[in-house]
């Protein structure tokens, strides 16, 4: 069964930096390329980042380009998200997402949330 | 980058069939059949229902359909039931931004 689990969110001043990671399971985990999605409260979806299966590869929202960095550690299948220079802006719950070659999410993750308060 | 436009929200009742638009451009919609679909309740992650404009994923009901013309893609939804009442969105490959969402439609069922 695919799993994927999200952990890291909480609360954070404005300017601060968060870590996000998301444990996956049940599936070879470097053959997929990961996004990270987000949810501002009340509002839509919206795409963050791209890493490839490999980890060789990383795509941005412009929101969040110079602020955020994904990566991945194939051998611990997980992957993760350094946020910082936080704004209010970026207060949302964060999915991961495994992306299938044309371009559609078929698993998500249950969702972390991030709140960035002073 | 604008996000694909959907209706704020649609309604029907129980048995009846709705659609739902989703407009981009050549660049996105227009551009490439990678359009998807997922449905999504209050508190929870979205699921999948439509990838590919028409392919519907494994368990997913049959009264799910997918479709686009031009610039615009269609989920319809036949023979409405309670349950199908959630947060609709649309999602595209894009060259700009390799994935964008529509801005989410609330279906009610009256």
């Amino acid at each position: 069964e695919v799993q994927l689990v999200e952990s890291g969110g909480g609360l954070v001043q404005p300017g601060g930096s968060l870590t996000l990671s998301c444990a996956a399971s049940g599936f070879p985990f470097s053959s997929y390329a990961m996004h990270w999605v987000r949810q501002p409260p009340g509002k839509g979806l919206e795409y963050v980042s791209t890493i490839t299966g490999n980890g060789g590869t990383t795509y941005y929202a412009e929101s969040v380009k110079g602020r955020f960095t994904i990566s991945r550690d194939n051998s611990k299948n997980t992957l993760y998200l350094q946020m910082g220079s936080l704004r209010a802006e970026d207060m949302a719950v964060y999915y991961c997402a495994r992306r299938r070659s044309t371009y559609f999410y078929d698993y998500w993750g249950q969702g972390t949330l991030v709140t960035v308060s002073s | 980058q604008s996000a694909l436009t959907q209706p704020a929200s649609v309604s029907g009742s129980p048995g009846q069939s709705i659609t739902i638009s989703c407009t981009g451009t050549s660049s996105d919609v227009g551009g490439y059949n990678y359009v998807s679909w997922y449905q999504q309740y209050p508190g929870k992650a979205p699921k999948l229902m439509i990838y590919e404009v028409s392919n519907r994923p494994s368990g997913v009901s049959n009264r799910f359909s997918g479709s686009k013309s031009g610039n615009t893609a269609s989920l319809t939804i036949s023979g409405l039931q309670a349950e199908d009442e959630a947060d609709y969105y649309c999602s595209s490959y894009t060259t700009r931004i390799t994935v964008l969402f529509g801005g989410g439609t609330r279906l009610t069922v009256l």
